[in-house]
């Protein structure tokens, strides 16, 4: 089972930002996110499709629907430039990651 | 606070063995199954293995199947990885990480720990 990700997004400041993740039946799985900025280890900022830990801001949102789900991130600010990997459990191969796709804010 | 603290990374020769282990504090350990994921230098993350609270249930992803092993002890609250035959492809950071939410295909991983640097390298 493979999860698909963009290599790469950029947005400018203050846009929404979308990352789209792609799977088959993906749709039909629950999917976490994570950051990860340079140096550091991945941070949840997404899990059970769209819940946000307390700790994230509003901005970040996620949704599903069919074989992509997608992490959407408003009013992108320069802090939120970083790495950001999908997860989702598949009975077959387990625990998988996406590839990841890195947020460039310029 | 819930923290993960990995050790036992290093340099080692192709073929060697290494012993990865993670403390637990914060939490009670002996309710959330565990996790190794890695992080090749300049890559993404690939998950590792799995082991559940009472060691009932223990995944390995194919890339490492038959050559590491999960383990953990509850008392201690520690999990440990067991990795032989080690290969070049193995270099990466290994990061321990807390699985959370139950069912599998419900859970999530928080937090993750800083990592662990193994370097296998003739």
């Amino acid at each position: 089972y493979e999860l698909t990700q963009p290599p790469s997004v950029s947005v400018s400041p203050g846009q929404t930002a979308r990352i789209i993740c792609s799977g088959e039946k993906l749709g039909e799985k629950y999917t976490s996110w994570y950051q990860q900025k340079p140096g550091r280890s991945p941070l949840l900022v997404i899990y059970q499709d769209n819940k946000r830990p307390s700790r994230v801001p509003e901005r970040f949102s996620a949704s599903n629907s069919g074989d992509t789900v997608t992490l959407t991130i408003s009013g992108t600010q320069a802090t939120d430039e970083a790495d950001y990997y999908c997860q989702a459990w598949d009975n077959s191969a387990f625990w998988v990651f996406g590839g990841g796709t890195k947020l460039t804010v310029l | 606070e819930v923290q993960l603290v990995e050790s036992g990374g290093g340099l080692v020769k192709p073929g060697g063995s290494l012993r990865l282990s993670c403390a637990a504090s914060g939490f009670d350990f002996s309710t959330y199954g565990m996790n190794w994921v890695r992080q090749a230098p300049g890559k993404g993350l690939e998950w590792v293995s799995s082991i559940s609270v009472n060691r009932s249930y223990i995944y390995y992803a194919k890339s490492v199947k038959g050559r590491f092993t999960i383990s953990r002890d509850n008392a201690k609250n520690s999990v440990d990885l067991q990795m032989n035959s080690l290969r070049a492809e193995d270099t990466a950071l290994y990061y321990c990480v807390r699985e959370v939410g139950g069912l599998k295909k419900y859970s999530w991983f928080d937090p993750w720990g800083q990592g662990t640097l193994v370097t296998v390298s003739s």
